[in-house]
């Protein structure tokens, strides 16, 4: 157990549909961080929040829309993918994203598929 | 831009020894990490290094020089439940973190 929960695991959409991808975490941290990983690839980090604030959104299109209720909760939503956004999609949460030794904490990721 | 390099793949025998070596080139530079990633899991924390030297835990280890941007993972004793990808990341000037793509670890009996 990571402490840090994400559903669905896996999804499978088409290019039209609308999903949402949710994160949640029992660690009492105050930030919570969307990743992009694709097969031989670096993490791409896509949204950054710091205490509910989003401090980072890294040149992430606007078919991708993040939101952050609180600072347990973390959604993504999804409209009108393509295929290449096709990977697994990776939530984690750190204590605070501004400071010095700052280990985030990772789910299990959703898998994403975009027919 | 950051940039991160580690070596694609490794292979090992297990009882063996093997270093990965990862090289920054970042702004400004708060800390190296390691992480390890069981295919179709998460990545877990392995250790983290902000100062020069050897940081030991069991059969893991990790080393930093700062003045060369590198650093290294040093896995002891491997094992079978070792095989798995190994992550660096280099926090920046702005503790932004950037990483490397892994280094899938192949374990041989």
């Amino acid at each position: 157990e990571t402490g840090v929960t994400q559903t669905p695991r896996h999804l499978v959409m088409g290019m039209t549909n609308k999903k949402s991808l949710k994160c949640e975490q029992h660690l009492g941290h105050n930030a919570m961080y969307w990743y992009k990983q694709s097969a031989k690839k670096p993490l791409e980090l896509m949204f950054v929040y710091n205490f509910k604030e989003q401090t980072e959104n890294n040149s992430v299109p606007s078919r991708f829309s993040p939101e952050c209720p609180n600072s347990s909760h973390l959604f993504l939503h999804l409209h009108t993918l393509q295929p290449e956004d096709s990977a697994l999609y990776l939530c984690a949460s750190s204590q605070d994203s501004s400071s010095g030794y700052n280990e985030q904490f990772f789910g299990p990721g959703t898998r994403l598929t975009v027919l | 831009g950051q940039n991160i390099d580690q070596p694609t793949e490794m292979t090992a025998t297990e009882g063996a020894i093997v270093q990965i070596n990862c090289t920054y080139q970042t702004s400004g530079f708060n800390g190296l990490f390691w992480y390890q990633q069981h295919a179709g899991e998460a990545p877990t924390f392995l250790s983290y290094n902000v100062l020069d030297g050897l940081e030991e835990k069991g059969r893991f280890s990790s080393f930093l020089s700062r003045s060369d941007s590198y650093g290294y993972l040093l896995l002891q004793e491997l094992q079978m439940k070792d095989s798995a990808s190994y992550l660096c990341a280099v926090r920046d000037q702005d503790y932004q973190l950037s990483w490397g793509a892994g280094t899938r670890l192949i374990l041989k009996p």
